[in-house]
């Protein structure tokens, strides 16, 4: 079926960067968009950027710029966001979302969890 | 940024009765070209990511119940449930899609009276 399986849970160190995979299948990986947005805790979601899956396009967050990078394989069907210069505020579950072609985020990971403490 | 503001923040509801939630915009999500409000609803359990309900304002994804349906436009919209049922226990979110950042509300927790 249809689906997108994200890697597991993360702790990382204040600086550290954190790299968060994104595994599709079922479906004719580029032709489709993955997004990602994140959710800390007690916080409402969070839209962080956006890779076309076809041509490997992306577009981020001004608020994430610099900070951010989504890239994918194709081979692999897998997306990849990673996040450097890690702080506490971005301990949080982060999401990959699949872009159907009516701009909804139809299909979403199970959510990996991202703690950043010393 | 679009800043999506949802009321109220809780809603207690008993069986079978109904439930409305509220979206506003900080701008426009009616798009002139096509005459589409660009703004999606989403449920989230505990434990598990959010699952959309309706897309552009007013359309139901497949398989989603016909009690669930959404109306509005520009920048004010609402989530209607007609008959609540236990299993629409959950946090429900706005979210617009018109202008990157995409921006979700705040969220609305649902519960049982």
């Amino acid at each position: 079926q249809v689906q997108l399986v994200q890697s597991g849970a993360e702790v990382k160190k204040p600086g550290a960067s954190v790299r968060v995979s994104c595994k599709a299948s079922g479906y004719s990986f580029t032709n489709y968009g993955i997004h990602w947005v994140r959710q800390a805790p007690g916080q409402r979601l969070e839209w962080m950027g956006w890779i076309s899956a076809g041509n490997g396009n992306t577009k981020y967050s001004e608020k994430f710029q610099g900070r951010v990078t989504i890239i994918r394989d194709t081979s692999a069907t897998t997306v990849y966001m990673e996040l450097s210069s890690l702080r506490s505020e971005d301990t949080a579950v982060y999401y990959c979302a699949r872009e159907d072609y009516e701009n909804v985020f139809d299909i979403w990971g199970q959510g990996t969890m991202v703690t950043v403490s010393s | 940024d679009i800043v999506m503001t949802q009321s109220p923040d809780s809603l207690a509801v008993s069986l079978g009765e109904r439930a409305t939630i509220n979206c506003k915009s900080s701008q426009s999500l009616l798009y002139s070209s096509n005459s589409k409000n660009y703004l999606a609803w989403y449920l989230q359990k505990p434990g598990q990511p959010p699952k959309v309900l309706i897309y552009w304002a007013s359309t139901r994804e497949s398989g989603v119940p016909d009690r669930f349906s959404g109306s509005g436009s520009g920048t004010d919209f609402t989530l209607t449930i007609s008959s609540l049922q236990a299993e629409d226990v959950a946090v429900y979110y706005c979210q617009q899609y018109y202008r990157t950042p995409y921006t979700f509300g705040q969220g609305t927790k649902l519960e049982i009276k």
